[in-house]
């Protein structure tokens, strides 16, 4: 099976930025998507594709994949930003979700 | 606007079975075909990650299936009535959990794309 890692939480000062990663074997050759969810809410996704923002999403979500990484980025992080984030990719017949990452703005 | 609305889910003894359906609204209103694009069921565990469960291409010729599923769950989808469903058998404690249903975001099917649209999800709860 194909696993995806991400880090269990990350913090980050109000305006500063936050980077989440997602980490699997040769990642960087497959496209990887981010999905943000709140307490209560269902996902919504962020960033398709590596690095593409559906509309609606603020420019402060910006994504990159290479290597063994995939990484979301936030600049400027806002309190309504605080959420989980999960990662997703896929693998021989089978979609692919990250462990999740709890994103607390301070 | 285009709207995903899941149902069917409630409290089932192991061993027991489930048949959850998705209703798909405001797709021609946007655009969209309901055919044109693959559905999938996504779960969550109580106070757990998303674990994807299934896919099922547009016309429904091609299912997939994760492997913690396969044998005891069958999706398939009626795209006169913009619905899809999933027929949940030998459910077992760790089925319990919100099982959302997910449009994809491209027309057509691939793995690997991506989740562009959710329902709110339908909780199913596998307990004696």
């Amino acid at each position: 099976s194909y696993d995806l890692t991400q880090p269990l939480s990350v913090s980050v000062a109000l305006g500063q930025t936050a980077r989440i990663t997602c980490g699997g074997d040769n990642i960087g050759n497959r496209a990887v998507h981010w999905y943000q969810q709140k307490p209560g809410q269902a996902p919504v996704l962020v960033i398709y594709r590596n690095s593409n923002r559906p509309s609606g999403i603020p420019g402060r979500f910006s994504g990159s994949n290479s290597g063994n990484t995939a990484t979301l980025t936030i600049s400027g992080a806002q309190a309504g930003d605080e959420a989980d984030y999960y990662c997703h990719t896929w693998d021989s017949t089978t979609e692919v979700f990250g462990t999740g990452t709890k994103v607390s703005v301070l | 606007e285009m709207q995903l609305v899941e149902s069917g889910g409630g409290v089932v003894q192991p061993g027991g079975s489930l048949r959850l359906s998705c209703a798909a609204s405001g797709f021609a209103g946007s655009g969209f075909t309901f055919d044109n694009y693959a559905m999938y069921w996504v779960r969550q565990a109580p106070g757990e990650g998303l674990e994807w469960v299934s896919l099922i291409s547009g016309n429904g010729d091609t299912t997939y299936y994760a492997d913690s599923v396969k044998g005891r769950f069958t999706v398939s989808r009626d795209n006169y009535k913009n619905s899809h469903y999933l027929q949940m058998n030998s459910l077992r404690t760790e089925d319990t959990g919100l099982y959302y249903c997910v449009k994809s975001y491209s027309r057509g099917w691939f793995l690997g794309d991506a989740f562009d649209l959710w329902g709110q999800g339908t909780m199913v709860t596998v307990s004696s």
